[in-house]
C-alpha cells in the first residue's frame, strides 16, 4: 500500500516563527503535492513538484514556499507565520511522469497547523 | 480552470437510507472526475473516478456516481446509508494538468 506520512498531527507555533511541514512517500511517486483545507473552502493547492528540484505554484502560493530535494519528501515552509495560516495541511502524491487520468491522489492524514 | 460545485454543505439521512451527494462541473469539455471522502482526523481516500470508459461508475463501500455529460454533473449515490458513512466528501476534477480542482466539500451525517 501507499503509505504518505506527515511529520506532525498537531503543530503549534507562534507569528513570526518560520515553520516546516515535512511530507514523505513510500512509493517512488513522481508527483507531490501541498494542499490547504479549510471549513466551507474545500482543499485549495499551495504548490506542486513534478521531480526532484521542480516546483509549481497552485492557486495559493503566497506566503509559502517549498523544497523537494529527494525524491520520497516534499517540504512545506512557511517563512514567517501568520494567524491567517492557521490550517489543516494535507500533502498528497501520485505516480507516473506526466498527467494521466488514472493518476490517483493518495494523501497523508495532514498536519493541524495553528498559528497564536 | 475547471471548477467543481457540491450542492449542499451538509446532508443529513437516516441509516438504511438512499445517499444521494451532488456534484457538478463547470466545463465544455468533460473533466476527469473523482469523489474522494475523508473520515474523521484522517487523510482523503479515492472512492471512485470517472475516465471516460463508462458513464456508471462503481467504487468502494458500495458507492456509485453516474456522469451525465448533458447535465453537466456527476452525483455520488449509495442505495442505503450505514452509520460509518459518516465523513467529508469531496467532488474533484481535471482536464489536464497535474492538479485537482477540488469542491468545497459535503459533510454527511447518518442518524439511526
Amino acid at each position: 500500500d501507499v503509505k504518505v506520512t506527515q511529520s506532525s498531527r498537531y503543530l503549534v507555533k507562534r507569528t513570526g516563527e518560520k515553520v516546516f511541514l515535512e511530507c514523505v512517500q513510500d512509493m517512488d511517486h513522481e508527483n507531490m503535492f501541498w494542499y490547504r483545507q479549510d471549513p466551507g473552502l474545500g482543499l485549495r493547492l499551495i504548490y506542486f513538484s513534478y521531480d526532484v528540484k521542480m516546483k509549481e505554484k497552485g492557486d495559493i502560493p503566497e506566503g509559502y514556499s517549498v523544497s523537494r530535494e529527494k525524491k520520497e519528501r516534499f517540504s512545506l515552509i512557511l517563512e514567517s507565520a501568520s494567524t491567517n495560516q492557521t490550517s489543516m495541511y494535507l500533502c498528497a502524491s501520485s505516480s507516473e511522469r506526466g498527467w494521466d487520468p488514472n493518476n490517483e491522489q493518495f494523501f497523508g492524514p495532514g498536519t493541524r497547523l495553528t498559528v497564536l | 480552470a475547471q471548477s467543481v460545485t457540491q450542492l449542499g454543505s451538509h446532508v443529513s439521512v437516516s441509516e438504511g437510507a438512499l445517499v444521494l451527494l451532488r456534484c457538478n462541473y463547470s466545463s465544455s469539455v468533460p473533466p476527469y472526475l473523482f469523489w474522494y471522502v475523508q473520515y474523521p482526523n484522517q487523510g482523503l481516500q479515492l472512492l471512485l473516478k470517472y475516465t471516460s470508459a463508462a458513464t456508471l461508475v462503481k467504487g468502494i463501500n458500495g458507492f456509485e456516481a453516474e456522469f451525465k455529460k448533458s447535465e453537466t454533473s456527476f452525483h455520488l449515490t449509495k442505495p442505503s446509508a450505514h452509520m460509518s458513512d459518516a465523513a467529508e466528501y469531496f467532488c474533484a476534477a481535471s482536464n489536464s494538468g497535474y492538479a485537482l480542482n477540488f469542491g468545497k466539500g459535503t459533510s454527511l451525517l447518518v442518524t439511526p
